[in-house]
């Protein structure tokens, strides 16, 4: 089985811009979760989405959304892009989000805001 | 709220020696707990859980809920064990996986 895919693996924005990012899950797998990696706060959670809902939400402002397709397959937006932005995203997948799922992650977009 | 406490950012030891990489957590109710591990350039993988009661590559981790704890220990560390150690508990008012909370990770280096 293929991994779970994340592109681009690297993006250089300007302050103000707003981007994109792309996450295809493993095959089979329902949901798929999205984390902001930075060195001084670590991972944290952004939001979680199954069968194209999303079911939970992290503390980050509304600028940071996301969807689900129906093929599982996620994106995640950022608008109006701020230097404290800058940091890896990592989405990770598992096949039904449930207690005690292995989550599967991907390789992350290292998104630097200039 | 939760949270996950790993006091240690860096931690160096010699190979043979055990090793013992803390983890404390808070959490109202029944706790979901994982160790995920970063090698060097490698995507970051679950290494084990609570539930499971399993040894992976000579890891063990037990829960102890009168402390709050969830140390990962190992009795020879290994140079191929060197890398990043998270501590995560999963899990919100509704015991559900839908987000995991990540302490801030551990630097393990395994000398010669």
């Amino acid at each position: 089985k293929a991994g779970v895919t994340q592109t681009p693996r690297y993006l250089i924005k300007t302050r103000g811009q707003q981007v994109t990012l792309s996450c295809s899950p493993i095959s089979g797998h329902r949901s798929v979760s999205w984390y902001q990696q930075t060195p001084g706060q670590g991972l944290q959670f952004l939001f979680e989405y199954f069968s194209e809902t999303q079911r939970n939400k992290g503390n980050f402002p509304g600028r940071f959304s996301g969807r689900q397709f129906s093929n599982s397959r996620s994106e995640m937006n950022v608008s109006t892009l701020e230097l404290g932005d800058s940091a890896l995203y990592l989405c990770a997948s598992s096949s039904q989000g449930a207690e005690y799922e292995k989550l599967f992650f991907g390789s992350g977009t290292q998104l630097s805001v200039l | 709220a939760q949270r996950v406490t790993q006091p240690e950012k860096l931690l160096s030891v010699f190979k043979g020696a055990p090793v013992e990489l803390k983890c404390n957590y808070s959490y109202s109710g029944s706790p979901e707990l994982f160790w995920y591990v970063q090698y060097s350039r490698q995507r970051l993988q679950l290494l084990l859980r609570h539930i499971s009661r399993e040894s992976i590559k000579g890891f063990t981790a037990d829960l102890n809920k009168g402390e709050t704890s969830f140390h990962l220990k190992k009795p020879f560390a290994q140079e191929e064990d060197s890398a990043m150690y998270y501590c995560a508990l999963g899990g919100d008012s509704g015991g559900s996986n839908y987000k995991l909370t990540f302490g801030k990770g551990t630097l393990l280096t395994v000398n010669p």
